[in-house]
């Protein structure tokens, strides 16, 4: 199966700051790439897809980019709200798979 | 807009099975291009994919899981369920259900069950 591999584990950023997140493909996933954003006892929210496809209701401060086995997140300017985990999968092959998400906290 | 909500026991002895349900709302399960699925949250760990379900009743189960996985859908009670044989301690989880776009990723989510596996 293919691996995802996200970093940093945990980013610190200060509000207003620009914050960029990467995930790694063991092997090529062409575009197939999405990000999810799980904030504490919830569940994780589609964020953008394929792989720079902002999802119904994402603010324009978040923009995906990437292609082949490099990706990245990059959230402009952070807000209190984005504070969470973040995580990538891939659908370009079964079974699909996640990375193990990158925390994005307050410095 | 579509919501999905899991219910089930939240503790599970060891060697027996697992089972949720998820109930659909705001939508038909019968809609075509989704795929109801199951994905599972170790505690403070990473998203684990389980498996989907057509409408129709076809399922695709991820192999690390397969032999002890069954996903089975109720289009007259639009719900979806999961069943997850010879449970041990690593099948201790978060469950949550989701609807799977094009089978490719998953959107909206349910708020996900806690399911512990201990005698």
């Amino acid at each position: 199966e293919i691996v995802m591999t996200q970093s940093p584990a945990t980013l610190s950023v200060s509000p207003g700051e620009r914050a960029t997140l990467s995930c790694r493909a063991s092997q090529s996933v062409s575009s197939d790439v999405v990000w999810y954003q799980q904030k504490p006892g919830q569940a994780p929210r589609l964020l953008i897809y394929g792989p720079s496809t902002r999802a119904t209701g994402i603010p324009a401060r978040f923009s995906g980019s990437g292609s082949g086995t490099e990706f990245t997140l990059t959230i402009s300017s952070l807000q209190s709200e984005d504070f969470a985990v973040y995580y990538c999968q891939q659908y370009n092959k079964w079974p699909r798979t996640f990375g193990q998400g990158t925390k994005v906290e307050i410095k | 807009q579509v919501q999905l909500q899991e219910s089930g026991p939240g503790l599970v002895k060891p060697s027996q099975t697992l089972s949720l349900t998820c109930t659909v709302s705001g939508g038909s399960i019968s809609s075509g291009g989704y795929y109801w699925s199951w994905i599972r949250q170790h505690p403070g760990k990473g998203l684990e994919w389980i498996g989907y379900i057509y409408y129709s009743g076809y399922t695709y189960y991820n192999p690390s899981l397969k032999s002890r996985v069954n996903v089975s859908v109720d289009t007259s009670k639009n719900q979806f369920s999961l069943q997850l044989s010879s449970v041990t301690a690593a099948d201790t989880a978060v469950y949550f259900c989701a609807r799977g776009v094009r089978a490719n990723w998953f959107d909206p989510w349910g708020q996900g069950s806690l399911v512990t596996v201990s005698s």
